[in-house]
């Protein structure tokens, strides 16, 4: 079964700090992969999809199919990245699977 | 645009109960999905809407029922409600065509339901 695995709950780092938040998945095929994030009372929004290849603000994600994860990077954390962050595979046309979410606190 | 509306915010009901939610997509967007969260997870689908047609189904009972409406808002309905279905309800839009999706949802901000 298509499974996306967060095993970080929480994450807590220092202003300035590297940012890692950790991401794997189960896929038979070739997987889409998402970053979503949630800031305080803020909606759920998208923030990068690998196929994309982008950096937004500052944070970037790339897929490793040998060791199927899709970790979100950032070298220097801001105050303003703390959030909610969810990890999320497409199945099919119709569906996101999502994983259960790390809360980021970045500690001024 | 308000983005993707949803109501009610906030809900209590009891067990076996009935409840409705109600969703209105970003305008121009016509597919519908939602999402289910529970406390501490991640969110979970439910259906996905095309052009009034459900195009997708998760793994939920068929006590969990979804229309949509011509001018693309959409219903979710829970019947017979149990306290597990307390959960943070989420709808969300997107401008996929139907049978091609990019994975970029717009959500709106939820419709909490508690059931007593």
């Amino acid at each position: 079964a298509q499974r996306v695995t967060q095993p970080e709950k929480l994450l807590s780092v220092f202003k300035g700090a590297p940012v890692e938040l950790k991401c794997n998945y189960s896929y038979s095929g070739s997987p889409e992969l998402f970053w979503y994030v949630q800031y305080s009372r803020q909606r759920l929004q998208l923030l990068l999809r690998h196929i994309s290849r982008e950096s937004i603000k500052g944070f970037t994600a790339d897929l490793n199919k040998g060791e199927t994860s899709f970790h979100l990077k950032k070298p220097f954390a801001q105050e303003e990245d703390s959030a909610m962050y969810y990890c999320a595979l497409l199945q099919g046309a119709q569906k996101l699977v999502f994983g259960q979410g790390t809360r980021l606190t970045i500690n001024p | 645009d308000a983005g993707v509306t949803q109501s009610p915010t906030h809900l209590i009901k009891t067990r076996g109960q009935h409840v409705t939610l109600r969703c209105s997509p970003i305008s121009g967007h016509k597919s519908v999905s939602w999402y289910q969260q529970v406390l501490g997870q991640g969110p979970q689908f439910i259906f996905q809407y095309y052009e009034k047609e459900e195009r997708g189904r998760g793994n939920f009972p068929d006590r969990f029922s979804a229309r949509q409406f011509p001018n693309y808002s959409s219903e979710l309905n829970v019947n017979a409600l149990l306290l597990g279905d307390s959960a943070l309800y989420l709808c969300a839009s997107s401008s996929t065509t139907g049978t091609e999706n990019t994975g970029e949802l717009f959500f709106g901000e939820g419709s909490r339901l508690t059931v007593l």
